[in-house]
């Protein structure tokens, strides 16, 4: 159990194109899903958390205009990284879980934007 | 400011010995702990956690001791096997919101 899968695993655009990247929980209801990014040989920075039916809490020095995050149903949460710029090609990663404040997060495998 | 540390970035360890990863944290309102464990390109893999009212928990192989007066974790393997060679990420946080994660530990382990 516990599965979150992201779709697409690797993706490669034009700069100044527009890229959506889907995060799923297979399995269970995912009241919260959190969107990390990582640099290579970094630790993961979370970006944003969201909430099914609210606005996500993005952290401190992203950009919500930038990075668009829409957690729609309980299954399912979008990043859109808008008018992409080379300085964004990154691994992001998303993860979920349900309501209980212990419960862990589940982590999707992630996806590879480049921006050419 | 890196809240959650993790100052090995690599260990090797030969096969059926004790893996010892070491974590350390600034922030004394963290009151959950995880272990990941990550492959290249994938997302990480939840191992093992622990809350705050606990100095231990073990999952078979895995153990995970917590010392809030050191602010300090660490994840034993015993008996390693070539399959944990990975990067381990340690994760702390209030509740399993807004978890912050160490660096990374690269284990390596020696057949």
């Amino acid at each position: 159990g516990a599965v979150v899968s992201q779709h697409p695993s690797r993706v490669i655009c034009k700069s100044g194109t527009s890229v959506k990247i889907e995060c799923r929980s297979l399995d269970f209801q995912a009241t919260t899903m959190f969107w990390y990014r990582q640099f290579p040989k970094q630790s993961l920075m979370l970006m944003a958390t969201s909430n099914e039916g609210s606005k996500a809490t993005y952290e401190q020095g992203v950009e919500k205009d930038k990075f668009l995050i829409n957690h729609a149903s309980l299954t399912l949460s979008t990043l859109t990284v808008t008018s992409a710029h080379p300085e964004d090609s990154s691994f992001y990663i998303c993860s979920a879980k349900t309501g209980k404040s212990t419960d862990t997060q589940y982590f999707g495998p992630g996806t590879r934007l480049t921006v050419l | 400011d890196q809240q959650v540390k993790q100052n090995s970035p690599s260990l090797s360890v030969q096969e059926g010995r004790i893996s010892i990863l070491n974590c350390d944290y600034t922030n004394s309102m963290f009151d959950y702990f995880l272990w990941y464990k990550k492959y290249p390109a994938e997302g990480p893999t939840f191992l093992i956690s622990i809350s705050s009212i606990k100095d231990k928990n073990e999952d078979g192989r895995f153990t995970v001791f917590l010392n809030k007066s050191a602010k300090h974790l660490s994840l034993h393997i015993v008996p390693s096997q070539p399959g944990d060679s990975a990067v381990y990420f340690c994760a702390a946080g209030t509740g399993a919101n807004n978890l912050f994660f160490g660096t990374g530990t690269r284990l390596t382990v020696i057949p």
